[in-house]
């Protein structure tokens, strides 16, 4: 089975620290996804990865950007963290023609 | 462009009733159909996909879902609901080639009562 595993389910940061969101995965997937969910809003994609040191903006960039310098690592950063990026972060890997699957996610709340 | 609607924000069923969530979507090119569902405080998981071939597609937990072209529709079904089915499920569809994200609807919650 796929796993996909986030670093962390709960983290608590304070306003205008740097913080970081880590994801591994272990099946040599090519594509890997972070995702905002916020009630009454679905999953929103923030940025993409399709391949080592690449990405691609999502529907709600601003505020955030990533890093992916192995293929089993997407790590999102939060450059500046604020009160409206508390959510719930979720991570997915994918390989072509086949379903995202999953991580836990990370709940982030920002004081 | 793109989009996956869920009608349904949140519907309630009786334990041991039947359960139909709708979806449909809008996609230019043949799509790959998928449903998640997400217990609370977890992540995603797949319950079925739908690529090719028969149009109603089984998928784990006794749920199936039929893809009818016609209507762009993908509903999920099952027959008799158990109160550990309560949880958010999620309508994505995904192109056939390629790597793009999937797009999601915004969910169904499911409740499930006595």
């Amino acid at each position: 089975d796929v796993k996909v595993t986030q670093s962390s389910r709960y983290l608590v940061k304070r306003t205008g620290e740097k913080v970081f969101l880590e994801c591994v995965q272990d099946m040599d997937h090519e594509n890997m996804f972070w995702y905002r969910q916020d009630p009454g809003l679905g999953l929103r994609l923030i940025y993409f990865s399709y391949d080592v040191k690449m990405k691609e903006k999502g529907d709600i960039p601003e505020g955030y950007s990533v890093s992916r310098e192995k293929k089993e690592r997407f790590s999102l950063i939060l450059e500046s963290a604020s009160t409206n990026q508390t959510s719930m972060y979720l991570c997915a890997s994918r390989t072509r023609n086949q379903p995202q699957h999953f991580g836990d996610g990370t709940r982030l709340s920002i004081l | 462009a793109q989009s996956v609607t869920q009608p349904d924000i949140h519907i309630t069923v009786s334990e041991g009733a039947s359960l139909e969530l709708r979806c449909n979507y809008s996609y230019g090119a043949t799509p790959y159909l998928f449903w998640y569902v997400q217990s609370p405080g977890q992540g995603l998981q797949l319950l079925l996909k739908y690529f090719s071939g028969d149009t109603l597609v089984q998928g784990i937990k006794g749920f199936e879902a039929e893809f009818k072209r016609s209507q762009s529709s993908f509903n999920l079904r099952k027959p008799s609901v158990h109160w550990s089915d309560a949880a958010e499920y999620f309508c994505a569809v995904g192109a056939v080639s390629g790597n793009t994200p999937l797009v999601f609807g915004k969910g169904t919650r499911l409740s499930v009562i006595a």
